[in-house]
């Protein structure tokens, strides 16, 4: 059962456009957590959101945790080429384990 | 170099053959993890590992088999490939701790099963 949908699944777009990508479940998580894959590489960690209403930036990308914890969304202001790639959310159950529930994932291309 | 590594990275094999894949990671994590990824489905969770010798199952274990007899190994074996069991496989792998959320992923395994 998928539990966190991402929306949306594909995004073409121009160099310097902005994007938001949203990640969207029924369930509360403790944190969510956005990573990033490359072609031929696994997902490395942007950026980890634990409370609620919590924004962090990275950048050029703004990621916010929704105030119930259900909900997260990424926003990329002025994309470049280097920002193609998977984009993932992960919730966390937490608990000493801690297991991770991935998202559907939005593959982005930034044409140059 | 250090980290977390899986062998082989290609694999091709047949229906009914038995298949293992490997990750071995060299920071002495506590935790590991298997996933598949497949279109339209994100990364699932097959099996983890809190520690040597504990093991259990994730979302989608039906068909897998995980050991860990040591702490820096977590190979996945595939006892009877079938054709739905072709994925990308990633290891992936965190330390213990209160507030140690992040996963370690390795580069992965493309598997093919015909």
């Amino acid at each position: 059962t998928q539990l966190l949908e991402q929306s949306p699944q594909f995004l073409s777009i121009q160099e310097g456009e902005n994007l938001t990508v949203y990640c969207n479940s029924s369930s509360v998580f403790s944190s969510l957590q956005w990573y990033r894959q490359e072609p031929g590489e696994g997902p490395v960690l942007l950026v980890t959101v634990v409370t609620g209403g919590e924004v962090k930036k990275l950048k050029r990308l703004t990621f916010q945790f929704g105030d119930a914890r259900k909900d997260s969304s990424l926003h990329i202001t002025a994309a470049q080429p280097g920002d193609t790639g998977l984009y993932l959310c992960a919730g966390a159950r937490g608990g000493a384990t801690n297991k991770l529930i991935f998202g559907t994932g939005t593959l982005l291309a930034v044409q140059p | 170099d250090a980290g977390i590594t899986q062998s082989p990275r290609y694999k091709i094999t047949e229906t009914g053959r038995q298949v293992t894949l490997m990750c071995h990671q060299t920071w002495s994590h506590s935790y590991m993890f298997w996933y598949r990824q497949d279109l339209g489905h994100g990364l699932r969770l097959i099996y983890y590992s809190a520690a040597a010798d504990i093991t259990d199952k994730g979302e989608v274990p039906d068909g897998y088999v995980v050991s860990r007899s040591k702490t820096e190994n977590f190979p996945l074996t595939l006892e009877s490939a079938t054709r739905s069991q072709t994925s990308v496989y990633f290891c992936a792998s965190k330390p213990e701790g209160s507030g140690q959320e992040t996963q370690y992923f390795g580069p992965g395994t493309r598997l093919l099963v015909l």
